[in-house]
């Protein structure tokens, strides 16, 4: 099946630094990736769209100077938190679908990002 | 606006069967996902519906009803291991994904 990887799984940071997290589909082509955020105990809050060779989509709220997202190929997307605060540490968890596969194929997530800001 | 709902919290016995409800109300409907997950890991795939009816995958079956928008996710012999949350996402009319909260499931022995 198809699968998505995501690095680092976890990453500890100081406050004010950047952190880059990659996301890669294995054994598709992704024109579109999804990056989604989860604070403990509640649910997937989807951030942006990743676009390949264009511009991401932001969602409403979500400041797109401060989560630069990069889809350069058909199969990496990459994240970067610039200037990270405490409030930022949280779940962060890429997806993408194989456009292949129809309408009926389902998101695969990555194993997600433990984003740690002290 | 778009909503999705499902229960919070749900407990269950091992060996036992469960059915965790999912009702939307969404602009459009392009099929509806469940998805279990684990706590600290990502989601993983359980099931999709876009038509009415009932899907058997092993153990796990779920059911859509579109006029009622309406889903159930039904768990049989309920194993320690299906203690996870259950979120349901519906894909709406610009084949986004509308996530419900997740319904978290504890198996008690």
């Amino acid at each position: 099946g198809a699968v998505v990887s995501q690095h680092p799984s976890w990453v500890i940071c100081k406050s004010g630094t950047s952190v880059k997290i990659e996301c890669r589909s294995l054994d598709f082509q992704a024109t579109t990736m999804f990056w989604y955020r989860q604070f403990p105990k509640q649910s997937l809050m989807l951030m942006a769209t990743s676009n390949e060779g264009s511009k991401a989509t932001y969602e409403q709220g979500v400041e797109k100077d401060k989560f630069l997202i990069n889809h350069a190929s058909l199969t990496l997307s990459t994240l970067t938190v610039t200037s990270a605060h405490p409030e930022d540490s949280s779940f962060y968890i890429c997806s993408a679908r194989d456009p292949d596969r129809g309408d009926s194929s389902p998101l695969h997530f990555g194993n997600g990002t433990r984003l740690t800001v002290t | 606006g778009q909503n999705i709902d499902q229960p919070t919290e749900m407990t269950a016995t091992e060996g036992a069967i469960v059915q965790i409800n999912c009702t939307y109300q969404t602009s459009g409907f392009n099929g509806l996902f469940w998805y279990q997950q684990h706590a600290g890991e990502a989601p993983t795939f359980l099931s999709y519906n876009v038509l009415d009816g009932l899907e058997e995958k092993g153990r796990f079956s779920s059911f859509l009803s579109r006029s009622k928008g309406y889903s159930y996710l039904l768990l049989k012999e309920l194993q320690m291991k299906d203690s996870a949350s259950y979120l349901c996402a519906v894909k709406g009319s610009n084949y986004q994904l509308i996530w419900g909260a997740g319904t978290k499931l504890i198996i008690k022995p």
